[in-house]
């Protein structure tokens, strides 16, 4: 059963717009959400995060919102860049063991056209 | 950058062999994971550590094993690889907040 649900596999975007990438949640037991971007023949890379008890995040173009009754969150890009093109996952976490435990979505892939 | 760096970054085997991945960090941090990546299921927790010789299974442990003994190293090892297991396996590790700083990957082919 997965807890992390990235429904939309794929999001093709004009340089310059907004990109959306969404993610829904089961598990309302999650302390934390996180996203990392990753490219190809690379590890994943942190990117943005966000506290269960608040309901938006913003660093420069990245902007997630957390929508906890609906068990949903989104990550805008303002402006999307090429250099946006990438896999977004979407994670979250819950405490166990003395740390947290992030589980990640399947990713969505942004392809950002010039 | 948290100072991961894993090895092998590429190994070919054969069905029934056994296979060490090794993970090295440069900073103590705690707490250490391996994920697995596979294509339609995105990472996917394998084993973790929250100490020395301190471990815990993660959702797809099975045909895996793990050890500490350092606090710097993490060891994944497949003892009887199967084709299964061919994936693109990432260690990681990271603060008490949940934010994981990635290895860059070790693919393993299971012939």
């Amino acid at each position: 059963d997965q807890q992390v649900k990235q429904n939309s596999p794929s999001l093709s975007v004009q340089e310059g717009r907004i990109s959306i990438l969404n993610c829904d949640y089961t598990n309302s037991m999650f302390d934390y959400f996180l996203w990392y971007k990753k490219y190809p023949a690379e590890g994943p890379t942190f990117l943005i995060s966000i506290s269960s008890i608040k309901d938006k995040n913003e660093d420069g173009r990245f902007t997630v919102f957390l929508n906890k009754s609906a068990k949903h969150l989104s990550l805008h890009i303002v402006p999307s860049q090429p250099g946006d093109s990438a896999v977004y996952f979407c994670a979250g976490t819950i405490k166990g063991g003395g740390s947290y435990i992030p589980t990640f979505g399947r990713g969505t892939s942004l392809i950002v056209h010039p | 950058d948290a100072g991961i760096t894993q090895s092998p970054r590429h190994k070919v085997t054969e069905t029934g062999t056994p296979v060490t991945l090794r993970c090295h960090q440069t900073e103590n941090h705690r707490y250490m994971y391996w994920y697995r990546q596979d294509p339609g299921h995105g990472l996917r927790l394998i084993h973790y550590s929250y100490g020395v010789k301190d471990t815990d299974k993660g959702e797809v442990s099975d045909g895996y094993s793990v050890s500490r003994s350092k606090t710097e190293d993490f060891l994944l090892t497949l003892e009887s690889a199967t084709s299964s297991q061919t994936s693109v396996y990432f260690c990681a590790n990271g603060r008490n907040t949940g934010e994981l700083f990635f290895g860059e990957g070790s693919r393993l082919t299971v012939l």
